[in-house]
């Protein structure tokens, strides 16, 4: 069972354009999320995280947004860079920071900057 | 390098051989996650350590995988008599904090490539 969901393998997306990335959890116990950004032969670096009580989050270029009646949360990138070229994952955790447990994370989503 | 660092980073073995797996966090940090990644997967949670404790072993298959945070130097990931679905990318990640930390980044090494003949 997935609890965290990332529903594209890949995106592609022109260079200036904007780049969204979608995540559907399951666990309504989630209340901490988290976007790491992979490239390959490389470990994921951690981009971006939003707490439960926020429904947005901004960090320049990056913004995460967070619907939790819908248990849905995405990743806005604007303007997409072809530096941006990598997989996205996203993941979850339970408890004040879930620090302790662990991260569930989903799948992932390539995103290909075209030039 | 203050990072996580991971060796080997490429490991090849023949089934019914053991796989040891290396992870040195970053410095500060005190707590260890082993993650597991297979072809077109995501990462799974495999196991928390603190230093000489396994907090949470919840992701651990039951049989052939141990691991181990000693008080001196890094942590390990065992893997015995490995067999063919273990060929695999194994993180490490650390953190310099715990329960009831309220960033819940964690730090990734580049990861240990096992590949099982």
């Amino acid at each position: 069972d997935q609890q965290v969901k990332q529903n594209s393998p890949s995106l592609s997306v022109q260079e200036g354009r904007i780049s969204i990335l979608n995540c559907d959890y399951t666990n309504s116990m989630f209340d901490y999320f988290l976007w790491y950004k992979k490239y390959p032969a490389e470990g994921p670096t951690f981009l971006i995280s939003i707490s439960s009580i926020k429904d947005k989050n901004e960090d320049g270029r990056f913004t995460v947004f967070l619907n939790k009646s819908a248990k849905h949360l995405s990743l806005h990138i604007v303007p997409s860079q072809p530096g941006d070229s990598a997989v996205y994952f996203c993941a979850a955790s339970e408890g004040s920071g879930g620090g302790a447990d662990g991260l569930t994370f989903g799948k992932g989503t390539h995103l290909i900057i075209q030039p | 390098n203050a990072g996580v660092m991971q060796n080997p980073r490429h490991l090849v073995r023949r089934r019914g051989q053991e796989a040891r797996l290396r992870c040195s966090p970053m410095k500060g940090h005190s707590h260890v996650y082993w993650y597991r990644q297979l072809p077109e997967e995501g990462l799974k949670f495999m196991v928390y350590l603190q230093k000489e404790n396994i907090i949470d072993e919840s992701g651990m298959p039951k049989e052939r995988f141990s691991a181990e945070f000693p008080k001196e130097g890094p942590s390990i990931l065992r893997i015995q008599q490995v067999v063919r679905g273990d060929s695999a990318a194994y993180f490490c990640a650390s953190s310099p904090y715990g329960t009831g930390d309220t960033t819940g980044e964690l730090f990734f090494g580049e990861g240990s490539r096992l590949t099982v003949l």
